[in-house]
């Protein structure tokens, strides 16, 4: 079978940073995207780690580590926009589907 | 980016009655389209693989007879909900990916269907 884990409430402030980490389990582990979604809009692709390490997307980073079957999102500077739901989501090889986590509702401050 | 276009945006029904959902790939020629449903305040759940020109793919637990995918062209990707009904009420996306580098996958603004 296959999960993904990743916390259901965030609440930071504005300007603040906040860390959302997904672990995963699955086979045919190809890599590991953020989407962002807001209410009633579509999601939205932030960041994609296809080896271990850090990519950085302005405000945004991802990390990945294959060992550990765990990644985070990393939002600096918090702003009010940010305030969304985020997936973490695992691309398979095998047809390349892309299998959704529950997602993390993030509520930014002033 | 690709843009994904989908028609309808939302869409009111009565029970009983099949409703079809148009996905396009604006700029992009997609040989491969996905088709999601999410419910309110939950996850994105891949329902099956629409692959032009041959049969779509679909997830465990997704009825094939009663969301019949056809993905006559590169450019079009059709889902119809056959004998709709409440349960099927939902916010359907389709998606697809470019094949760069970034796995990024573009998604259409999506439909939400409504069976009464």
């Amino acid at each position: 079978g296959q999960s993904l884990e990743q916390p259901s409430e965030v609440t930071a402030v504005e300007g603040a940073i906040v860390q959302i980490n997904c672990t995963y389990q699955t086979s045919g582990f190809y890599g590991l995207s953020w989407y962002q979604q807001h209410d009633g809009g579509a999601p939205t692709f932030l960041s994609y780690n296809g080896l271990d390490g850090l990519e950085e997307t302005g405000r945004f980073s991802s990390f990945l580590s294959r060992s550990d079957s765990y990644g985070y999102l990393l939002l600096q500077e918090l702003q009010m926009k940010d305030s969304a739901s985020y997936f973490c989501a695992v691309k398979r090889t095998g047809g390349f589907k892309t299998i959704f986590g529950a997602g993390t509702r993030l509520f930014v401050k002033a | 980016g690709a843009v994904v276009s989908q028609h309808p945006s939302w869409v009111i029904c009565k029970s009983g009655t099949s409703v079809k959902i148009e996905c396009r790939s604006l700029d992009f020629q997609a040989t491969t389209m996905f088709w999601y449903r999410q419910f309110p305040k939950q996850s994105l759940m891949l329902m099956a693989t629409s692959n032009e020109g041959s049969k779509a793919t679909y997830e465990q637990g997704v009825e094939k007879d009663k969301f019949l995918i056809n993905h006559a062209s590169l450019t079009l990707s059709t889902l119809t909900v056959t004998s709709a009904h409440p349960e099927d009420s939902s916010f359907y996306i389709c998606s697809h990916s470019t094949g760069t580098k970034y796995n990024e996958q573009f998604f259409g603004p999506g439909t939400r269907l409504t069976v009464l």
